[in-house]
């Protein structure tokens, strides 16, 4: 499959703990997007990266949240003492800047926060 | 925040019969894109349409845009049960700004 990844599908934790979610671009794309998506709500953006370069942040990604792009290939997400709040399904979507910029999303990763 | 919304917010159509779905946006776009999920899954790319077009075609898919009014509309045309989804749709701002803000969606259900 060449399309999008994302490890893992679902993740359970415990309020507090912290949590890191990988996403696997389409390997030929060098922009790599994060959104999260709570039940009932479009994807919401948070972040994204132009080969190794974190280009924009949104003010939804706040200090709790880190992501990472450090060779310009995969990237991680990561949340800090997770919070209830935080339960979302997180995605990621890479593209190729062609001037196309359709977006192509993974499966995303399911968090619930107990 | 979301920028845009869809109405409806669900439709339930007859098989065979032609679905449209409507957008709104506050801001000036780059181009507007549309996205379909199905339950529980990660979104699929259906058509692009930029700022200076009006209307698109893809398949049995046909997009319009009026910036003047800042609105949208997606119709699916001889509506098959596979097409039951979320219908999203998002806006590219440009200028730097490169995420896609999207509205709330509308979920069809298509039955048999």
């Amino acid at each position: 499959d060449t399309g999008v990844s994302q490890n893992p599908r679902h993740k359970i934790t415990k309020r507090g703990q912290n949590v890191t979610f990988r996403c696997d671009p389409i390997s030929e794309h060098n922009r790599l997007y994060w959104y999260r998506q709570t039940l009932g709500q479009g994807p919401e953006f948070l972040t994204y990266f132009q080969n190794e370069a974190q280009l924009e942040k949104s003010r939804l990604l706040s200090d709790r949240f880190s992501a990472e792009r450090p060779k310009g290939s995969f990237s991680t997400l990561e949340i800090q003492r997770t919070e209830q709040g935080d339960s979302a399904m997180y995605l990621c979507a890479s593209t190729f800047v062609s001037g196309s910029y359709e977006q192509y999303f993974g499966p995303g990763t399911r968090l619930t926060v107990t | 925040s979301q920028q845009g919304e869809e109405d409806p917010q669900a439709l339930s159509i007859q098989e065979g019969e032609n679905a449209t779905m409507n957008c709104s946006y506050k801001t000036s776009i780059n181009n507007l894109q549309w996205y379909r999920q199905n339950s529980g899954r990660g979104l699929v790319h259906l058509i692009l349409i930029r700022s200076n077009e009006r209307e698109k075609h893809s398949g049995r898919l046909r997009v319009t845009l009026d910036t003047s009014k800042k609105s949208s509309s997606l119709l699916i045309t001889a509506s098959r049960a596979a097409d039951t989804a979320s219908y999203f749709c998002a806006t590219r701002s440009g200028g730097g700004a490169d995420g896609l803000t999207f509205g709330k969606g509308t979920h069809l259900i298509i039955q048999p």
